[in-house]
This record gives structure tokens, sequence and C-alpha cells, in this order.
């Protein structure tokens, strides 16, 4: 079966720290990859997506950035926090990226609070 | 560029009375379209999504959404609401490229609160 695991669930990082944070998908090959930010009124904030190993779209200019450096393997990282980056952030894949059947797969969740 | 409005930010119905929670999209081809529900302290789950075919879809516990192209809508609807489907309810939108999905975009969700 189609899985994905997110970590770690919650982190509490001083300002000016490095951040990583990795999902990884099992049962799938060649996913669409995404990692999300969801604040409060703002909805999920795609960030960052995938299509292939290397293969990195940003949406959003900002502090952050990513990397597929396996194909079932994807960071979100960061060299230096800002307060502005706390918030929630939610991996997910696209099970099949073709046409009448497509879903996209949700992790768990990482609670970021920058102090 | 594509993009998903959900005008409404928070919405209180009373149990029992039917529920229809409004999504407008931005996208110059035919989208692929999803309602996703995030209940507290859990992770999204997929409601329904439309790709083509009958306009009315129909998803999981009784949710149903009409694709209508002439008005960028794919509005949720349930005749009726219990308690349990108090949540945030996300719509969104799939991009395509050279016939695969690239880009899902979410709108900024709509918080449902069901009254006794």
């Amino acid at each position: 079966s189609q899985t994905i695991h997110q970590w770690p669930a919650t982190l509490v990082q001083p300002v000016g720290s490095p951040l990583s944070l990795e999902c990884t998908v099992e049962g799938t090959s060649n996913p669409n990859l995404y990692w999300y930010r969801q604040a409060a009124g703002r909805g999920l904030q795609l960030l960052f997506y995938s299509v292939g190993i290397g293969q990195i779209s940003s949406e959003v200019p900002q502090n952050l950035s990513a990397s597929r450096p396996q194909d079932r393997q994807f960071i979100l990282s960061s060299k230096k926090l800002l307060l502005s980056d706390s918030g929630f952030y939610l991996c997910a894949f696209l099970a099949h990226r073709t046409a009448g059947n497509t879903e996209a797969f949700f992790g768990q969740g990482t609670r970021l609070t920058v102090v | 560029a594509q993009s998903v409005t959900q005008p409404d930010i928070h919405i209180t119905v009373s149990e029992g009375a039917s529920l229809e929670l409004r999504c407008n999209y931005s996208y110059g081809a035919t989208p692929y379209l999803f309602w996703y529900v995030q209940s507290p302290g859990q992770g999204l789950q997929l409601l329904l999504k439309y790709f083509s075919g009958d306009t009315l879809v129909q998803g999981i516990k009784g949710f149903e959404a009409e694709f209508k192209r002439s008005q960028s809508s794919f509005n949720l609807r349930k005749p009726s609401v219990h308690w349990s489907d108090a949540a945030e309810y996300f719509c969104a939108v799939g991009a395509m490229r050279g016939g695969a999905t690239n880009k899902l975009i979410f709108g900024t969700g709509t918080l449902l609160a069901v009254q006794p």
C-alpha cells in the first residue's frame, strides 16, 4: 500500500538555526511530491513541488528550499530560520500523475515553532 | 496561473440542515478538482474528485459536488449535516501538463461549525 512518512511531528527551533524536514513515500514510484504550509486563514500554501529526482519547482520566494535526492524522498530545508517560518508544514504525494486516477495523500504534518 | 477561491471562511449550520460550500477556480483548461476535509488534529482526507464525465460527483460521508464549467465552480453539498461533519474543508485544483498532473493548488478553506 502507498504510505507517506513525515517527521518530526513537532519542532521548536531558535531563530537563525537551520531546518531539515524529511518526507518519504512508500509503495509507489516516481511520485509527484509537494511541500505545503498551512496557516490559519490562508489554507494550504504550495511551497515546492517535484516531478522527479533533482527537479524542484518553487512557488513562493522565501527563506526555504527543497531537495529531492532520491525518488521517494523530499526534504524541506532552511539555512537560517526566521520567526515568520513558524507554521504547520505538510508533505504530500500524488499516487498517479495521469488523468482519472489522481489523488494527493498527505503526511501528518510538522508543527514548527521558531522562537 | 490556476487559483482557487473559497469565499466563505466560516459557516455555521444546524444539525440536520443542508450544506453547500462554495468553490470557484481559475484555470485555462479543464481542471481536475478535489474536495478535502481536515478534522481537528488530523490530516487531510479526500472527499471526492472530478476529472471528466458526469458533472455531479458522489463522495464519501454523503457528500456530493457539482462541476459547473460556465460558472467555474465546484460546490460541495450535503443534504443533512451531522455533528461529526464539523471540520475544515478545502477545495483544490490540479493543473495538467503533458497529460500529467503537476501542481495541486488549494483554496483557503472553509471552517464548518455544526450547531446541535
